[in-house]
């Protein structure tokens, strides 16, 4: 099992839906969690750090749930600049990786 | 301020030939950590380094070196080039401090190797 699955995608939405992404993950003993968002041939940007009571930023909320090892990003009201790939990363608590990142749910918002 | 920044943006090389990729790191983050990315992948971990020692190594083979200078500053150096090396590859750094810490992104350098 990789240590991080995401589902790739892609994820077809109209602008305004309500879409979200989740992510499992193998290693009970991670610690730290993140959402990164890659535009197409560009490098990733942080876009959420994930805490344990699950965070919200705007239109975006990040939540954790360590009992069923998955986080989660719901995006509201899509708009189209939101079409992106969307990486989900952990930080393992112990080792010799800092960033552990998933393949990416690739998201294309549509007009 | 300035992002972190790396050179140069797109390389074409062959095989057997060797590389070296820059970077330099935000104003006042003393970690850098190098990353390669294949096409429809998410990045892979390659190296950190912390106050110009190498912290952690991922799962590359020796064909891959890096060090950090004194200004934090770090190069990656990729010998006998294989088609597989194409790529690209990221530099991200951090101020690791607190928890959890938070790495950024340069935009990288695309390896392409024929």
């Amino acid at each position: 099992r990789k240590e991080v699955e995401q589902d790739p995608g892609p994820f077809n939405v109209p602008e305004g839906a309500t879409v979200a992404f989740n992510c499992t993950y193998s290693n009970s003993a991670s610690q730290s969690f993140f959402w990164y968002r890659q535009d197409c041939r560009k490098e990733p940007k942080l876009l959420m750090s994930v805490y344990s009571s699950g965070n919200e930023d705007g239109r975006f909320t990040a939540q954790l749930n360590r009992a069923s090892q998955y986080i989660s990003l719901l995006i509201r009201d899509s708009k189209l600049s939101d079409s992106a790939t969307y990486l989900c990363v952990l930080l393992r608590n112990s080792g010799n990786t800092p960033l552990v990142f998933g393949k990416g749910t690739r998201l294309s918002v549509i007009a | 301020d300035a992002g972190v920044t790396q050179s140069p943006t797109h390389l074409i090389k062959t095989r057997g030939q060797h590389v070296t990729l820059r970077c330099s790191p935000i104003s006042g983050h003393k970690s850098v950590s190098w990353y390669q990315q294949v096409l429809g992948q998410g990045p892979q971990f390659i190296f950190q380094y912390y106050e110009k020692e190498e912290r952690g190594r991922g799962n590359f083979p020796d064909r891959f070196s890096a060090r950090q200078f004194p200004n934090y500053s770090s190069e990656l150096n990729v010998n006998a080039l294989l088609l597989g090396d194409s790529a690209l590859y990221l530099c991200a750094s951090s101020t690791v401090r607190g928890i959890p810490y938070e790495q950024y992104f340069g935009p990288g350098t695309r390896l392409t190797v024929t």
